[in-house]
């Protein structure tokens, strides 16, 4: 079973601060990966996608991608409370029509 | 721009009824089609998905089934309700190709009681 992996959290920062997503991959096969931003009782919402090794910037919002350690990330800079969502981190699988979720991880931004 | 609908909201049903979920996809041709649920505090789980009309690949044995009877429509359905069948119903589409990122619907909050 190919599986996505997530510290379920919560993590709690202080407004301004630097949030830190974490997210393992069990696919070498994966070729894309994404992290989606979901409030609560609402659908998921995509907020980055990454393809190649390194880092993408978008905004306030940085993915970073380590294929040979199989390990992507989203920092989050200047964080503010209307950040405060689950982040769930997700691997398109190796034969490109599924998309694989992890659990996803809380992340609280206190004013 | 592309748009993806799915009704209803939220669904209360009886153990033992049976169930439809409608999802329409708007401005986009041959979209990807996916249904997922999501268990309280749970992640993702993959249901069913969709490459064309007619083609159903099954993730999960389970109860329920999916239906592609339009390009831009997707139905989830069940014969029988169970209590373990009650969670939070998202559909979704991707454009076609290979590792393409999925947009989600509104979702429907379905209870069995």
């Amino acid at each position: 079973q190919k599986e996505v992996e997530q510290n379920s959290g919560p993590l709690s920062v202080p407004e301004g601060a630097i949030a830190s997503l974490n997210c393992t991959y069990s696919d070498r096969g994966s070729q894309s990966f994404f992290w989606y931003r979901q409030y609560s009782g609402k659908s998921p919402e995509l907020i980055m996608s990454i393809y190649s090794n390194g880092d993408k910037e978008d905004g306030r919002f940085t993915a970073q991608l380590n294929k040979a350690s199989q390990y992507v990330s989203l920092l989050i800079r200047d964080s503010q409370p209307s950040d405060s969502a689950t982040y769930l981190c997700a691997g398109g699988n190796t034969g490109g029509f599924k998309t694989i979720f992890g659990a996803g991880t809380r992340l609280f931004v206190k004013a | 721009s592309q748009t993806i609908h799915q009704w209803p909201a939220t669904l209360v049903q009886p153990v033992g009824s049976p169930l439809s979920l409608e999802c329409t996809v708007e401005g986009t041709s041959n979209p990807n089609l996916y249904w997922y649920r999501q268990a309280a505090g749970r992640g993702l789980q993959l249901l069913f998905y969709s490459v064309g009309i007619g083609q159903i690949s099954s993730e999960v044995p389970q109860n329920l089934s999916a239906s592609r009877p339009q390009d831009r429509q997707f139905i989830l359905s069940s014969k029988k309700l169970l209590l373990s069948d009650s969670g939070f119903y998202l559909c979704a589409w991707s454009w076609k190709g290979r590792g393409t990122e999925a947009f989600f619907g509104q979702g429907t909050r379905l209870t069995v009681v």
